[in-house]
């Protein structure tokens, strides 16, 4: 049973627009949330992070939103570039265990 | 080191064979993990430590696999008698974790391919 869930396998946006990549989850005892990017044959890259205690974070042109009654959270890239192109998968972990739980990612292209 | 050194980079074995993978931590990090990642997509966590301790072991396959983080050593993962199922990229990644909730930083993986 997925945990962490990404609907959408692929997302394209023209270079210059808003990218927003989404992620759901089941497990209500997750408490912090992460993003990772990964290009291939490379381990994934941490973007950024949100707490349960929070609703937004913001660095850059990235921001995660976090909807916790609807155990939703998503990636907003403002503005995308080409070189956003990659997979990002989110991921959630809980106090006590620290494993990270992933989705199965979502492959992102950004056309210049 | 300020990143996570993983060797092989590729690790070849016949069904049946030892396979043996090594993971450096960031200086620095009390936390190592490691994780399977199968079919391009699927990331599975397999075991972590806390410096040289099991601090979360829930995901390791008990037969085959095994693992340790010595001290003033490399952390290893090893795999005994290789399955065709075992084919997939280990990756490795560590964290601080002391100043509270942390990012864990990846090596680049290597990848096991059983033939």
């Amino acid at each position: 049973d997925q945990q962490v869930k990404q609907n959408s396998p692929s997302l394209s946006v023209q270079e210059g627009r808003i990218s927003i990549l989404n992620c759901d989850y089941t497990n209500s005892m997750f408490d912090y949330f992460l993003w990772y990017k990964k290009y291939p044959a490379e381990g994934p890259t941490f973007l950024i992070s949100i707490s349960s205690i929070k609703d937004k974070n913001e660095d850059g042109r990235f921001t995660v939103f976090l909807n916790k009654s609807a155990k939703h959270l998503s990636l907003h890239i403002v503005p995308s570039q080409p070189g956003d192109s990659a997979v990002y998968f989110c991921a959630a972990t809980q106090g006590g265990s620290e494993k990270l739980v992933f989705g199965k990612g979502t492959k992102l292209t950004v056309n210049p | 080191g300020e990143e996570v050194a993983q060797t092989p980079k590729h690790l070849v074995r016949g069904e049946g064979q030892k396979a043996k993978l090594y993971c450096a931590p960031i200086k620095g990090h009390s936390y190592v993990f490691w994780y399977q990642q199968v079919l391009k997509n699927e990331f599975k966590f397999l075991i972590s430590f806390q410096n040289e301790n099991v601090f979360d072991e829930t995901g390791m396959p008990k037969e085959r696999f095994s693992a340790k983080c010595l001290p003033n050593s490399p952390c290893s993962l090893e795999i005994q008698a290789t399955k065709l199922e075992d084919s997939a990229v280990y990756f490795c990644a560590s964290s601080h974790r002391d100043r509270g909730r942390d990012e864990q930083f990846f090596g680049p993986g290597t990848r096991l391919t059983v033939l």
